[in-house]
């Protein structure tokens, strides 16, 4: 199986801080890739599919880039809604796997 | 609006079975693939597996933890998506999603989860 590797597993930012997290693959994937937000009690939300593609009525401020090993997932301007989880996920083959995840917590 | 409602989770013994439904609405559910994904305590998310839509013979795909206990059905003209679950271990206490899947392979909507305890 693929492994996805996210650093950092948590992070504290700030209400307008940029903010990246990284997603490393085990072996070569192409683009694809998806990212996923998770809050508490909630289902996890798809953000970003094909490492740069925005799932329709996400918020521009989040994007994601990155092709064959090496991706991220970019806050530009960190909003109070965007505290949660954030999970990365390749599809490239069976079995599909998931990144360990990156808290982001307020500073 | 797209919704995916599972039922069915519950404590069960280990070895036991237990079989899991999701009710999607608000899309086409013959088009899409379908799959399930779970969450143990304290744990990260994990694929369970997947069952394609009608034009590709609904073959499935499984996690090589569930192979061969967990087998994912559907039946399009009651809309609805099970999962059966059997030879239930301790490990497989997790919150199981019905999600729906884009034919390349991510997950477009989730469930919110039903959650499986396995333990005497």
């Amino acid at each position: 199986d693929i492994q996805m590797t996210q650093s950092p597993s948590t992070l504290s930012a700030s209400v307008g801080d940029r903010v990246t997290i990284t997603c490393r693959a085990s072996q070569s994937i192409s683009s694809w890739l998806a990212w996923y937000q998770r809050k508490p009690g909630k289902a996890p939300k798809l953000l970003i599919y094909k490492a740069s593609s925005l799932e329709s009525g996400v918020p521009s401020r989040f994007s994601g880039s990155g092709s064959g090993t090496e991706f991220t997932l970019t806050i530009s301007s960190l909003q109070p809604d965007d505290f949660a989880t954030y999970y990365c996920q390749q599809y490239e083959s069976y079995a599909l796997t998931f990144g360990g995840g990156t808290k982001v917590e307020i500073k | 609006e797209v919704q995916l409602v599972e039922s069915g989770g519950g404590l069960v013994q280990p070895g036991g079975s237990l079989r899991l439904s999701c009710a999607p609405s608000g899309f086409t559910f013959s088009d899409h693939y379908m799959d399930w994904v779970r969450q143990a305590p304290g744990k990260g998310l994990e694929w369970v597996g997947r069952t394609r839509n009608r034009a590709n013979s609904y073959t499935t795909e499984y996690a090589a933890s569930v192979k061969g206990r967990f087998t994912i059905s559907r039946d399009d003209s009651k809309n609805s998506l099970y999962l059966q679950m059997n030879s239930l271990k301790t490990e497989d206490t997790a919150v199981y999603y019905c999600v729906r899947a884009d034919s390349s392979g991510y997950f477009d909507y989730w469930g919110q989860g039903t959650l499986v305890t396995v333990s005497s």
